[in-house]
Parts: C-alpha cells; structure tokens; sequence
C-alpha cells in the first residue's frame, strides 16, 4: 500500500483479556517499529525489527507484551492479560533501512483502551 | 535531564507569524528527525537533517552538530499548522531506536 497500514484503528478490552496489533509497512521497508504514546505523554519504543535480524525488544515494558514479523512484512504486536496501564495509541513506523539514515513513516495508530 | 529536550512546550501564535521551534540534545546522534504529531493523533515525518539545512516549502529545519542543537522554523504560519512537532534523535549506540522530545504544542490563531 502506499503508507503504513495498522489495524484495528480502535480497540476496547476487558482488563485481562490478550490483545493482538497488527502492523502493514510499507512495501520494501525492511526496518519496522512500534512505539507507544499513553495520553499526554510523549513516544516511548517498544521493538524493533529490521530485515532477518534478531528484533531489538529492549523497549518492551514487561513480559506480557511481544512482537512477531512474519516473512519480514506484516507485524503482530502481542499485549497479554492486559492492565490499564496499557491503554495508549500504539504507532507502528517503517522505513527503508535503519532509520538513522532514511525518512520514517508513521501508521495512524491503534487506540487501545483497556476497561 | 531528558536526551532530547525541546523549547518551548507550548507555542501560541498568529496567522503570518515568523515561528520558531527548538532543540537540544545530549548525545552522540547518527541524525535528526522533526515530526509532526496532528490532533488525531496521525504523525508524518517533515525532516531527516544530519548535518546543515534542509527547506521545504514554508518550513526550514537546521542543526549544528557542535553545539547538539536543531530548529524549525515555519514561515507566515498558518492554522493548518497548528500542531505537536515533535524532534527526534537517532543516537550514534542505537541506531535502532528513535528518542523522542516530549514535543511542542503550536497554535496559531487566524
């Protein structure tokens, strides 16, 4: 597609249910983010993918949250027994190689709101 | 003291002002982004600098890799450009991994 692609837009959850984030980059973008803003905060990162690597996961704040990507496309951001405390927009970004020397492009990002 | 720290937090303007948005960081960086953040919450990248200027159509982003500091300015502002802008660092350790000002709320008035 022509720009990053996250799904759903809007998600609503019980405290304790698993939730899972989908992430399309945009195509040939080998380098792919997730980053988290909770409300009235700024971006924090959570992962990093880039080609065949093994991910950069230092950002992710516990172990109820991973990610996967598959065939080095598509991403799954994985949230389990969810807390209010992961209620935030979950952004997903991509970029041709590592984004130190190439423009990074934002999805719209997936709202989660835990209940 | 954060890595990436912008100036100022918040920005009122009006239509046709000269504005200005800076900031400063700490470390060691491969190079400079400059966001910006709209009111849904959608974000897009207006610069990539890693060293000197860059312009694109009213907007102007500078750094000066000495002094570890970057601006952006915009020219006759307009409503439209009532956003977050937000500036982020790739460090030279972790090219991986962009840090984030906490950003700059701009509002410009007609």
């Amino acid at each position: 597609g022509a720009g990053v692609s996250q799904s759903p837009s809007n998600k609503v959850t019980e405290k304790g249910k698993d939730v899972e984030l989908r992430c399309d980059p945009i195509s040939g973008h080998t380098a792919l983010y997730w980053y988290r803003q909770s409300l009235g905060q700024g971006l924090e990162f959570l992962i990093y993918f880039q080609g065949n690597s093994a991910p950069d996961k230092s950002g992710l704040p516990s172990d109820r949250f991973s990610a996967e990507r598959t065939g080095g496309s598509v991403s799954t951001l994985t949230i389990q027994r969810t807390q209010q405390e992961d209620s935030a927009v979950y952004l997903c970004a991509s970029s041709r190689f590592l984004s130190s020397g190439n423009t990074i492009y934002f999805g719209e990002g997936s709202w989660l709101t835990v209940v | 003291k954060n890595e990436v720290e912008q100036s100022p937090q918040n920005l009122t303007a009006q239509e046709g002002e000269f504005i200005t948005i800076n900031c400063s960081y700490s470390v060691g960086i491969s190079a400079l982004h400059w966001l910006q953040q709209h009111p849904g919450g959608g974000i897009v990248s207006l610069f990539m600098l890693s060293s000197g200027k860059k312009k694109h159509g009213r907007l102007i982003a500078t750094i000066n890799i000495q002094e570890k500091h970057s601006s952006l300015h915009i020219t006759a502002s307009h409503p439209r450009d009532s956003a977050v802008y937000i500036c982020a660092v790739a460090q030279e350790t972790s090219g991986s991994r962009l840090t984030f000002g906490e950003g700059t709320q701009l509002t410009v008035n007609p």
